[in-house]
């Protein structure tokens, strides 16, 4: 059974650079798309972007010009950065297993991610 | 980028009733769409993918249907773990979206 967790600072300053891992669990990163979705309080969902196991990435245009989304496959993990962030970024990270870039089929707890000063 | 509209954005039911939640596309998006659940604290879990196929694991209770810009998903005798907020996401088209969500409450 393959599992996620999402880990990183629970608080980021205005203008800074969010920065959370992925660690996946009981499978391999490979031959896998993978995907950051957020969700702001209260609200609904935002998908991020994904990165397939090689490298390539697809991100939300809304996004696009802040995020980077990596991946290491010698240590089973992905990761993703936002920079310049604001309030409005202050959400639930979750980072899911796509099957084959379209949805999620597991997902991580979530990590709850505050941007304040 | 595709918008998803789901109606009602809320619902009060029983255990038992049959419960129907519809999600429209702003544009054709064939049959490309997924249903997840979310209890309140939890992650999604996924329900449906190409409109009507289960997801393995899930009951049989939940159904999906609809092609095009129409899609709805059906619990035919509602639980009480079926008490959730239900997501409608389109994967016609990047960006992946998803509708606003609907709140299935007890009456």
């Amino acid at each position: 059974q393959v599992q996620l967790q999402e880990s990183g600072p629970g608080l980021v300053k205005p203008s800074e650079t969010l920065s959370l891992t992925c660690n996946v669990s009981g499978g391999s990163i490979s031959s896998y798309y993978w995907s950051w979705i957020r969700q702001p309080p209260g609200k609904g969902l935002e998908w991020i972007g994904y990165i397939y196991y090689s490298g390539s990435t697809n991100y939300n245009p809304s996004l696009e010009s802040r995020v980077t989304i990596s991946v290491d496959t010698s240590k089973n993990h992905f990761s993703l950065n936002l920079s310049s962030v604001t309030a409005a970024d202050t959400a639930v990270y979750y980072c899911a297993r796509d099957v084959s870039g379209y949805y999620s089929d597991y997902w991580g707890q979530g990590t709850l991610v505050t941007v304040s000063s | 980028a595709i918008r998803m509209t789901q109606s009602p954005s809320s619902l009060s039911a029983s255990t038992g009733d049959r419960v129907i939640i519809t999600c429209r596309a702003s544009q054709g998006i064939s049959s490309y769409l997924a249903w997840y659940q979310q209890k309140p604290g939890q992650a999604p879990e996924l329900l449906i993918y190409a409109a009507s196929t289960l997801q393995s694991g899930v009951p049989s209770r939940f159904s999906g249907s609809g092609s095009g810009t129409d899609f709805t998903l059906t619990i035919s005798c509602l639980q009480s773990e079926d008490f959730a907020t239900y997501y409608c996401q389109q994967y016609y088209s990047y960006p992946r979206t998803f509708g606003g969500g609907t709140k299935v409450e007890i009456k």
